[in-house]
């Protein structure tokens, strides 16, 4: 049961233009969701996150949107680099467990960033 | 120093060999993590260290057995393998009183044969 969903397998954006990245989840119970990129031969690196009290959360060029009631958020980059070529894992983790995060990882998005 | 590091980057190893993963990091997090990431799948949680104790293992396999010898050292060590244990083996950290952002290391690239 795939708990956070990423429909789209692959995107693909003129530079300059918006990306938008969704995501959708059926967990009620995640209180914090994040955003992670990830290039080819290296790890996941944290982009930016939301906490389920807010509903956006700008970080420069990112802007991250919750809508609790639907169960989903999206990711907005604006203006598009061809440096955000990459692919974009969306992320839950539900109140804090024993201190530690349990992240649930969406499927990825492979975004290209044509010039 | 916002650096997780693994070793090795790239492992080969036959069904009846026991190697070990290694992962290090110098952030003072006190939380540590495994997760697997199969081709085109997302990072699948393994085990979760909370001050060099085991919190969480996912149903994950005596095969494979963690380690937290210290607050900056986790260990992954694998015994009697199967070729669909192939995968990339990640490995993270956070601070434990914070719900936010998990650095993850470059990954292992294991393959079973």
């Amino acid at each position: 049961d795939q708990q956070v969903k990423q429909n789209s397998p692959s995107l693909s954006v003129q530079e300059g233009r918006i990306s938008i990245l969704n995501c959708d989840y059926t967990n009620s119970m995640f209180d914090y969701f994040l955003w992670y990129k990830k290039y080819p031969a290296e790890g996941p690196t944290f982009l930016i996150s939301i906490s389920s009290i807010k509903d956006k959360n700008e970080d420069g060029r990112f802007t991250v949107f919750l809508n609790k009631s639907a169960k989903h958020l999206s990711l907005h980059i604006v203006p598009s680099q061809p440096g955000d070529s990459a692919v974009y894992f969306c992320a839950a983790s539900p109140l804090l467990i024993q201190g530690a995060q349990k992240l649930v990882f969406g499927q990825g998005t492979r975004l290209t960033i044509n010039p | 120093d916002t650096e997780v590091t693994q070793t090795p980057k790239h492992l080969v190893m036959g069904m009846t060999n026991k190697k070990s993963l290694k992962c290090e990091q110098h952030m003072g997090h006190r939380a540590m993590y495994w997760y697997k990431q199969k081709a085109k799948k997302p990072p699948e949680l393994m085990f979760v260290y909370s001050y060099e104790k085991l919190s969480i293992n996912e149903s994950v396999p005596s095969r494979f057995s963690p380690e937290c010898p210290n607050s900056s050292l986790l260990n992954l060590h694998l015994h009697a393998l199967q070729p669909e244990d192939s995968a990339l083996y990640l490995c993270a950290s956070s601070q434990l009183d914070r719900v936010d952002e998990q650095y993850f290391g470059p990954g292992t690239r294991l393959t079973v044969t």
